[in-house]
């Protein structure tokens, strides 16, 4: 059964350093979306991409992040200089045409020192 | 604006007893509703969902009623296994068709059962 898939599984970076975290989602869909849960907060929409280019973005999703489909299959979440509170689990997610169901990868936990 | 409140967990239970997660919601409009469960090490998966106010959602023994009247979408499951051990996420989309849109989370509960 296809899946989306996310690496790394965790990510440890020093403070104000660049991370770029990746995603796969699973092949014909056609909407995608970058979650994240803060440990012990809500899951928080952050960003969706249709198209290529942001559809919807959240007040989280300042000028730090950006999100990028580089070659059709990737679809990556980049922080230029990372915060403190950035730490938190990822999560990607892609949509087919039908739009019924979002689908998830496993996450990324993002841990900034 | 739309949010999700669902009841704090851990909830704790033993094999076979009767589960309920209790989730209400705050929305304009006609919101899709939905629970995703999320097993250790992997994502969140969709578990059944509710597109208009009466409909049930059901899937794998759960269950799951949109009530507009209450703002309610609680979780129910009669028999619960140790294998449903997991953490459950209600949340809520502000489209009718549900999939295209942002969904907004609750904080999720975590539901451990023990033999």
């Amino acid at each position: 059964e296809p899946e989306v898939t996310q690496t790394p599984s965790h990510q440890v970076t020093q403070m104000g350093q660049e991370v770029i975290l990746r995603c796969v989602p699973i092949s014909n869909h056609l909407y995608f979306y970058w979650y994240r849960q803060i440990l012990g907060q809500k899951v928080e929409f952050l960003v969706s991409f249709y198209n290529n280019e942001i559809s919807e973005k959240s007040e989280i999703f300042d000028d730090q992040f950006s999100v990028e489909r580089p070659d059709g299959s990737n679809f990556t979440l980049k922080i230029r200089s990372t915060k403190l509170e950035d730490s938190a689990m990822y999560f990607c997610a892609s949509v087919p045409k039908d739009g019924n169901e979002q689908f998830f990868g496993p996450g990324t936990r993002l841990t900034v020192l | 604006g739309n949010s999700v409140t669902q009841m704090e967990g851990p909830v704790t239970l033993s094999e076979e007893a009767f589960l309920t997660i209790n989730c209400t919601y705050t929305a304009t409009g006609y919101p899709s509703l939905f629970w995703y469960v999320q097993y250790p090490g992997e994502g969140l998966q969709l578990l059944l969902k509710a597109t208009k106010a009466d409909d049930k959602g059901s899937n794998k023994g759960f269950e799951a009623t949109y009530r507009k009247e209450t703002t309610s979408f609680h979780l129910e499951k009669g028999s619960v296994q140790v294998s449903d051990s997991a953490v459950y996420f209600c949340a809520l989309s502000d489209l009718p068709s549900g999939g295209y849109n942002k969904l907004i989370f609750g904080a999720g509960t975590r539901l451990a059962v023990h033999p």
